[in-house]
């Protein structure tokens, strides 16, 4: 089945510095790439997501980057506010129609101080 | 939040009996999800539905079973609860965008 590394477990950047987020993947099948942020005691949250016949894809200050032959991809989060503060998962998985079986990976936590 | 919500929100059990956690949704969606989420690990699937009783095993299924005997409701039942289970349960539904996530069951075993 799919697997899905993700590094750093933890990132500490100041306010206003940008912060990137790397996954791999193992399943060369695999053509759906979203990211949720959780914030403490809530839901995972969709944030952006990317399917494999894009390489990159942006909304406002995160963008998100797929590089397919090295099965790997990336959140960068520019300018980044305290509220960005949270816990970011990546996943992968073969969508087919409506079905979406996730494989997260163990994710990050952010700390944007002031 | 995709009409979903998770039932109860909070449960503590003992060693040894069973329990059952509710996903219902409203918005007739066909596929439904039960993850756990802990500490270094993620989220990882247990069990998902892809339809009135068709059901099928995620990477962690031992220990849970499934039941989905409406399109609305999901079930997940641990037959006999153990310490390793305790863990934040959370129910999702994939559309053809996205999938979301209820506001999770933190299930603890003692």
């Amino acid at each position: 089945g799919e697997n899905v590394e993700q590094h750093p477990s933890t990132l500490s950047v100041q306010e206003g510095d940008s912060a990137v987020i790397k996954c791999t993947y193992s399943d060369s099948a695999s053509n759906y790439f979203p990211w949720y942020k959780q914030e403490l005691g809530k839901r995972p949250q969709l944030i952006i997501d990317i399917r494999s016949n894009v390489g990159e894809k942006k909304d406002q200050r995160i963008a998100v980057t797929l590089n397919k032959t090295a099965k790997h991809f990336s959140l960068h989060i520019t300018e980044t506010q305290p509220e960005d503060s949270a816990v970011y998962f990546c996943a992968a998985s073969k969508l087919t129609g409506t079905a979406s079986k996730l494989t997260f990976g163990t994710g990050t936590r952010l700390q944007v101080t002031l | 939040d995709a009409g979903i919500t998770q039932s109860p929100r909070h449960k503590v059990t003992e060693t040894g009996t069973p329990v059952t956690l509710r996903c219902h949704q409203t918005e007739n969606h066909r596929y439904m999800y039960w993850y756990r989420q802990d500490p270094g690990h993620g989220l990882r699937l247990i069990h998902y539905s892809y339809g009135v009783k068709d059901t099928d095993k995620g990477e962690v299924s031992d220990g849970y079973s499934v039941s989905r005997s409406k399109t609305e409701d999901f079930l997940l039942t641990l037959e006999s609860a153990t310490s390793s289970q305790t863990s934040v349960y959370f129910c999702a539904i994939s559309t053809n965008t996205e999938a979301f996530f209820g506001q999770g069951t933190r299930l603890t075993v003692v």
